[in-house]
């Protein structure tokens, strides 16, 4: 059974960095699919951030394109998330989710990890 | 850039009763739509993918129909545990995008 994992600080300074990473369990990275981020204002919709490969090939929602980083880690099962230069807007549930896009039977995002709360405020 | 846009964003009913969920977007996308159940404080979770293909483990009572722009998502015999938001996503082309959910409350 696939679970993913996020982690990291729940609270980031403005104009800082916010950095999460998604640790995989049940299946390794490295035999396939797109793994990838998506959050959610608090009360508000879902926006995809961007996804990445084993290989390291990336894409990534052009909104965000410009302070967007997603990095993989195949040693540790882990695929990590950068958003630069945050500001209140910022502030959400941060989900990690594999991205069934390019596989044999595409089917959106399954499964989701449980998702964490980041707060941009000084 | 795909706009989805779900009707109705609010839907009151009783258990029993038949709902249906509406997904249209603003070009084709052949049958690359998910659709998601969310509950709050919880993360979505895979109904339907391929418009109208059941993902393993969800009840019968849900099913999909649609294809190009215009998209349902049916609730046959409402339950307690359906009370939640309901979002579709398309997947066809970048970048992935949601509507702006559903939310499906007791009347």
């Amino acid at each position: 059974q696939v679970q993913l994992q996020e982690s990291g600080p729940g609270l980031v300074k403005p104009s800082e960095t916010l950095s999460l990473t998604c640790t995989v369990s049940g299946y390794s990275i490295s035999s396939g699919y797109y793994w990838g981020w998506i959050r959610q204002p608090p009360g508000k919709g879902l926006e995809w951030i961007g996804s990445i490969y084993h290989s390291g090939s990336t894409y990534y929602n052009p909104s965000l394109k410009s302070r967007v980083t997603i990095s993989v880690d195949t040693s540790k099962n882990q695929f990590s998330l950068k958003l630069s230069s945050v500001t209140a807007a910022d502030t959400a549930v941060y989900y990690c989710a594999r991205d069934t896009k390019f596989s044999l039977d595409p089917r959106g995002f399954d499964p989701w990890g449980q998702g964490t709360l980041v707060t941009v405020s000084s | 850039v795909i706009w989805m846009t779900q009707s109705p964003s609010l839907l009151s009913a009783s258990t029993g009763d038949r709902v249906t969920i509406s997904c249209r977007m603003s070009q084709g996308i052949s049958s690359y739509l998910a659709w998601y159940q969310q509950k709050p404080g919880k993360a979505p979770e895979l109904l339907i993918y391929a418009a109208s293909t059941l993902q393993s483990g969800v009840p019968s009572r849900f099913s999909g129909s649609g294809s190009g722009t215009d998209f349902t998502l049916t609730i046959s015999c409402l339950q307690s545990e359906d009370f939640a938001t309901y979002y579709c996503q398309q997947y066809y082309s970048f970048p992935f995008t949601f509507g702006p959910g559903t939310k499906v409350d007791i009347k």
